[in-house]
């Protein structure tokens, strides 16, 4: 079990320029989860898988950010425009089920917008 | 308003002494979880504790539904305790898990 992968681990983007960033959960979880992780915000919810199925995306900025999940095996948050603001350590989590067990992290995307 | 805070914000000891954190929150849930992050870590889960007491090690989580709180006990810190403990909730009826700010963990040696 080598865990939830992210790639890349760091990105950098020059502002305007697209980003996608790639999460492949534990084999056999079924919730999927990306939070976003800065200083001064903490870790944000953004939006959560169950069973491939978009569950609530109530944490995503809504014009320039999207996740998709095609397949068990990966899911991708894709950040059009990318701004300044948007640097920050994006995280993928993943568990058995959604509301009964354990999250498990992958190590993070880190993300810096020039 | 915060559905989740967590206290004290920040926390110098020296090695040897024991730490209490504490988790608040608003809303009720289903599940209560603790994690640990090194600087520039990952989260690494300390526990799944939807209520009562557990142990592991050194650690002691207690969750109190009806009072709304979850602290997390650390004995006889050591250096390495060093880092950020966060709580996380898993809320009812909502599909989300959300976390407080975390407590920032200095253990000197």
């Amino acid at each position: 079990n080598a865990g939830v992968i992210q790639t890349p681990r760091h990105k950098v983007t020059g502002k305007g320029q697209e980003a996608t960033l790639w999460c492949e959960p534990i084999s056999g979880h079924s919730a999927v989860f990306w939070y976003r992780q800065t200083i001064v915000q903490g870790l944000e919810f953004l939006t959560y898988f169950r069973n491939q199925a978009p569950i609530d995306d109530s944490g995503m900025p809504k014009e320039r950010f999207s996740a998709q999940m095609p397949n068990q095996s990966h899911s991708t948050l894709k950040i059009q425009s990318t701004q300044p603001q948007d640097s920050a350590v994006y995280l993928c989590a993943s568990s058995l089920d959604w509301g009964v067990n354990t999250l498990y992290f992958g190590a993070g995307t880190r993300l810096s917008v020039l | 308003g915060q559905q989740v805070q967590q206290s004290p914000a920040s926390l110098v000891l020296q090695e040897g002494e024991n730490a209490e954190l504490q988790c608040n929150f608003s809303t009720s849930l289903n599940s209560m979880q603790w994690f640990y992050q090194r600087p520039g870590g990952s989260l690494v889960s300390l526990f799944y504790n939807p209520s009562g007491t557990k142990h592991s090690g050194r650690l002691t989580s207690t969750t109190v539904i009806k009072e709304r709180r979850s602290s997390l006990h650390i004995s006889s810190s050591q250096t390495t305790d060093s880092g950020t403990y966060l709580c996380a909730l898993d809320i009812t009826n909502a599909y989300k898990v959300i976390f407080g700010k975390g407590t920032h963990l200095h253990v000197l040696p």
